[in-house]
């Protein structure tokens, strides 16, 4: 079936530090990718919508020059948390959906990240 | 914000069925029914969906009733690899993908 990957799957690093977070879609072409956040024992939170080839649509309370999106391809998204604090400590995870507008989305197994 | 509304925790004897229920009593006409489910530090898995008739798969049955204001996510053998959380979304057939995760019901297989 259609396969999500997302890379790192764990990350630490220094208060300060830039990170870049991949999401790749393995078999299938996503225009739309999803970014979402999940701080512990609550759900998920959308931050954005990653379209491929245009700017990113960023929720409401989300800053758009913290977390760079790209989406420069049909298999391909980044997520870059810039300077990041220990606040930005989270689980990221990512999703894409296959262009059939009724088919699931399809979900990365996640970046847990760090901050120190 | 989310449109369903779930039980925060149910359990469920192993080997049993586990039936988790979902209100969607605002739900349109074009919006279909998904579940998820997230198991401990992992992505979330796609389950099933289903738009009014009742569906079933290889790991699940979803049951929407006639008027379409409520599902229920049926696990007819539920094992200790069950256990998770699981989000009913509703989501709509035109516009926007995205998916829209309310605080789910987390479910406990017991042994």
């Amino acid at each position: 079936g259609a396969v999500v990957s997302q890379h790192p799957s764990w990350v630490i690093c220094k208060s300060g530090t830039s990170v870049k977070i991949e999401c790749r879609s393995l078999d299938f072409q996503a225009t739309t990718m999803f970014w979402y956040r999940q701080f512990p024992k609550q759900s998920l939170m959308l931050m954005a919508t990653s379209n491929e080839g245009s700017k990113a649509t960023y929720e409401q309370g989300v800053e758009k020059d913290k977390f760079l999106i790209n989406h420069a391809s049909l298999t391909l998204s980044t997520l870059t948390v810039t300077s990041a604090h220990p606040e930005d400590s989270s689980f990221y995870i990512c999703s894409a959906g296959d262009r059939g507008l009724v088919q699931p989305q399809h979900f990365g197994d996640g970046t847990r990240l760090s901050i120190l | 914000d989310a449109k369903t509304t779930q039980p925060p925790s149910m359990d469920c004897a192993e080997g049993r069925a586990a039936n988790l229920p979902c209100n969607h009593s605002t739900i349109s006409g074009n919006e279909y029914v998904y579940w998820y489910r997230q198991i401990h530090s992992q992505g979330p898995q796609y389950i099933i969906h289903g738009l009014k008739n009742n569906e079933t798969n290889e790991m699940a049955s979803l049951i929407i009733t006639e008027d379409r204001k409520s599902s229920t996510l049926i696990l007819p053998h539920a094992t200790l690899r069950d256990t998770a959380v699981y989000y009913c979304i509703v989501r709509a057939l035109q516009g926007a993908q995205k998916l829209v995760f309310g605080q789910g019901t987390r479910l406990t297989i017991n042994p």
